[in-house]
């Protein structure tokens, strides 16, 4: 079965301050890897797929990397308006419909 | 762009009442997705269909029927509804492409009564 564990599941850190978010995975033969931005009340955001390990991508503060069991997502220098759950999902090639999310982590930045 | 829309940001209705919830996107997906989520139970798959007039049954579909008569649209369907479908639902699609990403309306806030 497939499964998506992210941590923590909280994470407050002051403006400025670095850190990263993990997404571990079980899957039979990864198709992709999502990361989603969801502010609340709203619909998740999409942020970078990932499909082999060693690929990463950029976007303003935010970098996601891929090993074959693990997604980091880095968030640099955080500012308040980075605040949101950020969502991990796998799709794997036994399951080529559906995705698998994890719980998410609660990221609230400080000023 | 891509678009997905919900047909309504927040209702509230009645124990027992019939509810309809619609979902369009623009991309012409062949996949659409209804999820609901509550705190701490994350996204939940309620259906799921991959062409049209074909759906198939996600992890909650007790309480639950869908309908998807043209690509575009997709609709959920509260026959009688019950305080414990209170929640977020949320639409969402995507391509029948292998890894391609998949796209989330807004939500919808139910509140049953």
């Amino acid at each position: 079965e497939d499964q998506v564990t992210q941590s923590p599941e909280a994470l407050r850190l002051q403006e400025g301050e670095s850190s990263s978010l993990n997404c571990s995975y079980t899957v039979s033969g990864l198709r992709g890897l999502f990361w989603y931005r969801q502010d609340p009340g709203k619909g998740p955001e999409f942020l970078f797929t990932l499909y082999s390990a060693g690929e990463e991508k950029e976007k303003e503060r935010l970098k996601a990397t891929l090993t074959k069991k693990e997604s980091f997502l880095h968030i640099t220098a955080p500012k308040p308006e980075d605040s949101a759950t950020y969502l991990c999902a796998v799709q794997a090639a036994g399951s080529a419909r559906q995705l698998t999310f994890g719980s998410g982590t609660q990221l609230t930045v400080l000023p | 762009d891509v678009k997905v829309t919900q047909s309504s940001r927040y209702l509230v209705k009645r124990t027992g009442e019939k509810v309809f919830l619609e979902c369009v996107q623009d991309m012409d997906h062949e996949n659409m997705f209804w999820y609901r989520q509550d705190p701490g139970l994350g996204l939940r798959l309620i259906y799921f269909s991959y062409d049209v007039k074909m759906k198939e049954k996600g992890d909650i579909p007790e309480g639950y029927s869908v309908s998807r008569e043209k690509k575009e649209r997709f609709s959920l369907i509260l026959e009688s509804a019950s305080t414990n479908q209170t929640s977020m639902y949320l639409c969402a699609s995507r391509t029948g492409v292998p890894g391609e990403t998949q796209y989330f309306g807004p939500g919808t806030r139910l509140l049953v009564l």
